[in-house]
């Protein structure tokens, strides 16, 4: 298995609090992705990293900022947490020494907002 | 820009039945076909993959065979068994340097005894 960790699991906060998830790899792969998996949508994206400190916006980033300052952490935050941000969020790393997109998620953070 | 449709669910089965899901795309380009599972309570696990057309991915008796023609990505298995049980995600890749994965809404499989 990848070694990628995530914390925490579950975290239930209220809304307009701040929180920060964490994704840790121990595989030095140069790519990180934050998805969220809700019901009827399936996976989408939120952010992506290709790089320490290069980030990009994924489908659904509105409310959403990352941070990456070392290749092993990816860090998730929401600002003001909303309802509508409940939701199960997986991170999953990649390297592209094959031609083609191959990647490896972690197990989740369930994450309940009140 | 990239989409993925898959048939919804769930699926109920009988162990030993035959198993089709359904897996359709959009794309430019030749994109990279992907089917991923999810066990109950775990994060997503490649099953299989195919990076060019009319190549076949296998895996655990799972098959997908790319077809560009009819922009599919069926995936198959002979005997399915209870374990089996999961929700699977069919995905595709372009071939950018560092592209992202568009995923489909996922197909819950039920497999009872």
């Amino acid at each position: 298995d990848a070694g990628i960790t995530q914390s925490p699991r579950h975290k239930v906060t209220e809304t307009g609090t701040p929180v920060t998830l964490r994704c840790h790899q121990t595989e030095n792969h140069r790519y990180m992705y934050w998805y969220r998996q809700d019901p009827g949508h399936g996976l989408r994206l939120i952010h992506y990293s290709y790089g320490v400190k290069d980030t990009d916006k994924g489908e659904v980033s509105d409310g959403y900022s990352v941070s990456r300052s070392k290749t092993e952490d990816f860090l998730l935050t929401l600002e003001s947490a909303t309802s509508s941000q409940t939701s199960v969020y997986f991170c999953a790393i990649s390297e592209m020494s094959n031609s083609y997109n191959e990647q490896f998620f972690g197990p989740g953070t369930r994450l309940t907002v009140l | 820009g990239n989409s993925v449709t898959q048939m919804e669910g769930p699926v109920t089965l009988s162990e030993e039945a035959f198993l089709t899901i359904n897996c359709t795309y959009t794309a430019t380009g030749y994109p990279s076909l992907f089917w991923y599972v999810q066990y109950p309570g775990e994060g997503l696990q490649l099953l299989l993959k195919a990076t060019k057309a009319d190549d076949k991915g296998s895996n655990k008796g799972f098959e997908a065979t790319y077809r560009k023609e009819t922009t599919s990505f069926h995936l198959e298995k002979g005997s399915v068994q209870v374990s089996d049980s999961a929700v699977y995600f069919c995905a595709l890749s372009d071939q950018r340097g560092y592209s992202t994965l568009t995923f489909g809404k996922g197909t819950m499989l039920l497999v009872s005894p």
